[in-house]
């Protein structure tokens, strides 16, 4: 079964700040990764997602997949309090069914004004 | 509308009680998941039904049922609620048009006493 690692576990910055934020997966044929957000009190959200080596940028975020070293990771430039949440790392498994996803435990950020 | 609702949003049980979650989705996806959510752990992949196919996980094989009745509602049902079985329990769908995005409700709280 897919092992997905996130680092750090808590991060806290100053408004505008970068953050970087890691994730480690176990298998190099994992299909696809995905970033989700979440608020206290609300479900995860869809930020972003990868399928391919290299990096994709959206607005303010931008991630960076390492198929070789098993390692993705999500910037967050010009970070804001809103952004204000745990971030839950996703990896889609070799010849996983559907949309099944395995979940890393998360990084609790906090951005403060 | 990208809204997946539960309920309810918190349930107290006792222990060897049964309890039963629903949860709702208006976007005909044809895939609903049940993940187990508790503190600093990642979420849990329970079962997932893809159209009226049910398909539960390994190790949580017989503690768990669930029905969908018609496309939009999804249920997971524990039958004796044990101490353990206190979490978070997220709903989620997904469909080929939102390109196997998750689409979470907010979770129902259960807390077994």
């Amino acid at each position: 079964q897919e092992k997905v690692q996130q680092s750090p576990e808590s991060l806290i910055v100053p408004e505008g700040a970068m953050v970087s934020l890691n994730c480690s997966f176990s298998d190099s044929a994992s299909q696809s990764i995905w970033w989700y957000q979440q608020h206290p009190g609300k479900g995860p959200k869809a930020l972003i997602s990868i399928f391919s080596n290299g990096n994709k940028k959206e607005g303010r975020l931008t991630v960076y997949l390492n198929r070789a070293s098993l390692h993705v990771s999500l910037h967050i430039k010009d970070s804001q309090p809103s952004d204000s949440a745990v971030y839950l790392c996703a990896v889609r498994g070799r010849g996983s069914a559907l949309g099944r996803l395995h979940f890393g435990a998360g990084t609790q950020l906090i951005v403060i004004p | 509308d990208t809204t997946v609702k539960q309920n309810p949003r918190y349930k107290l049980a006792r222990v060897g009680k049964p309890v039963n979650l629903i949860c709702s989705q208006t976007m005909n996806h044809d895939t609903m998941y049940w993940y187990q959510k508790k503190p600093n752990q990642a979420p849990k992949l329970l079962l997932f039904y893809y159209d009226k196919i049910l398909n539960r996980e390994a190790d949580t094989f017989e503690k768990f049922q669930s029905s969908r009745p018609n496309n939009s509602f999804c249920s997971l049902y524990i039958g004796s609620a044990g101490l353990e079985y206190s979490a978070m329990y997220l709903c989620a769908s997904s469909g080929t048009d939102s390109g196997n995005t998750l689409y979470f409700g907010e979770g129902s709280r259960l807390i077994v006493v």
